[in-house]
């Protein structure tokens, strides 16, 4: 078993849905949960960051840790043919670079 | 700024043939590092560097690959000989701080071996 499942889908919802996309872990240990963007044919980029349990919300996103659970969420509300791109989601045990799991992403399509 | 650059953007070589991938981090980052991904595997952390020194390369997969950093605005990731389990999109990233909030990726290279 992987140390983090992450549905690749593909995901397509009609424009102006709200979007859920999810991650479980195994490992207890993880503390910091991230969410990367990817478009296709470009570099990741870090969209959400949260450290523990809890909400984060920015905008059109929501992120969402359950750690009791080893389950996070990434909500986008009102989502845009723009949100269409593969969401990975990355955890780790301590705040540096060392150990950073990644799932294997979740590619959305919003169409339009 | 014009990001992180790398070069080449699409690689296509043989079984058994040198690969040299090669990375300018942003001016002024400190960090830079390099990861793989793959549809089985993900994306995953090769190395990294802070101040042109190697600091963490445990996720190299073999003694086949070797990353170097001469100067704070250059680094090259080799493969030699390169197989075909190799084919992945290879990013390099920087940042200013120990911290994923500062990071960003370059746009990558795509390696085929044939």
């Amino acid at each position: 078993q992987k140390e983090v499942e992450q549905d690749p889908g593909p995901l397509s919802v009609p424009e102006g849905a709200i979007v859920s996309l999810n991650c479980t872990y195994s490992n207890s240990a993880f503390q910091y949960f991230m969410w990367y963007r990817q478009y296709s044919r470009k570099g990741p980029e870090l969209l959400m960051y949260t450290y523990s349990s809890g909400n984060k919300e920015d905008g059109r996103f929501t992120a969402q840790v359950d750690k009791s659970s080893k389950y996070i969420s990434l909500f986008i509300r009102d989502s845009q043919p723009s949100d269409s791109a593969t969401y990975l989601c990355a955890m780790a045990n301590s705040g540096g670079y060392q150990k950073v799991t990644f799932g294997i992403g979740t590619k959305l399509q919003v169409i339009p | 700024d014009a990001g992180v650059i790398q070069s080449p953007r699409h690689e296509v070589t043989e079984m058994g043939q040198e690969v040299t991938l090669r990375c300018k981090p942003i001016s002024g980052h400190d960090y830079l590092f390099w990861y793989r991904q793959t549809m089985m595997r993900g994306l995953e952390l090769l190395i990294y560097f802070n101040n042109n020194v190697p600091i963490d390369d445990s996720g190299m997969p073999e003694d086949r690959f070797s990353a170097k950093m001469p100067n704070a605005s250059f680094s090259t990731l080799k493969i030699q000989p390169s197989e075909p389990r190799d084919s992945a999109v290879y990013f390099c990233a920087s940042s200013r701080t120990e911290n994923q909030e500062t990071q960003y990726f370059g746009p990558g290279t795509r390696l085929l071996v044939l």
